[in-house]
């Protein structure tokens, strides 16, 4: 139990387009869904958090215009990244909580974004 | 400010021998600490938690407030151990160190 996806795993783009990424949590409904972005060789940082049906909370030094957080149902969150560049480009990872285990994340297996 | 450190980027050891992924931690309040595993190719996941005081996979971890750390230990490792630790904090969000890599030579 307990399974998050993401779609989709791998984007390439082009430098000012948006790219939509979906976070699925697959048996379990997620009241509070995170988004994470990971640079090479780097740890995962927290971008922002998102409870279902409200407007999601983000981190200092994340810009909310640029990244885009929708969590319009227990099971679904997305992350829009508007006019993407190249420095936008690493690895986004999701994770949800919810059902029994309130306080454990359960992660996606993350979406490599490539903005070229 | 919450704080995770992991010393090691990378630890090599010899299948058999024991293992310990060192972490320390910054927080004022309470902490609630993890170990997270990441194997090849694979998803991040929960190896264990310091609430459930349990042994996962052999690995067990003890939290030692006194000196703020929860060193991740392993008495025989395998090589199917091999994968990226993450020692992670949950304050007011959860924050991860850097990660250690383990890996078990035969």
């Amino acid at each position: 139990g307990a399974v998050v996806s993401q779609h989709p795993s791998r984007v390439i783009c082009k430098s000012g387009t948006s790219v939509k990424i979906e976070c699925r949590s697959l048996d379990f409904q997620a009241t509070t869904m995170f988004w994470y972005r990971q640079f090479p060789k780097q740890s995962l940082m927290l971008m922002a958090t998102s409870n279902e049906g409200s407007k999601a909370t983000y981190e200092q030094g994340v810009e909310k215009d640029k990244f885009l957080i929708n969590h319009a149902s227990l099971t679904l969150s997305t992350l829009t990244v508007t006019s993407a560049h190249p420095e936008d480009s690493s690895f986004y990872i999701c994770s949800a909580s919810g059902g029994e285990l309130t306080d454990t994340q359960y992660f996606g297996p993350g979406t490599r974004l490539t903005v070229l | 400010a919450q704080r995770v450190t992991q010393p090691e980027k990378l630890l090599s050891v010899f299948k058999g021998a024991p293992v310990e992924l060192k972490c320390n931690y910054s927080y004022s309040g309470s902490p609630e600490l993890f170990w997270y595993v990441q194997y090849s190719r694979q998803r991040l996941q929960l190896l264990l938690r310091h609430i459930s005081r349990e042994s996962i996979k052999g690995f067990t971890a003890d939290l030692n407030k006194g000196e703020t750390s929860f060193h991740l230990k392993k008495p025989f490792a395998q090589e199917e151990d091999s994968a990226m630790y993450y020692c992670a904090l949950y304050g007011n969000k959860l924050v991860f160190g850097a990660g250690t890599i383990l890996r078990v030579k035969s």
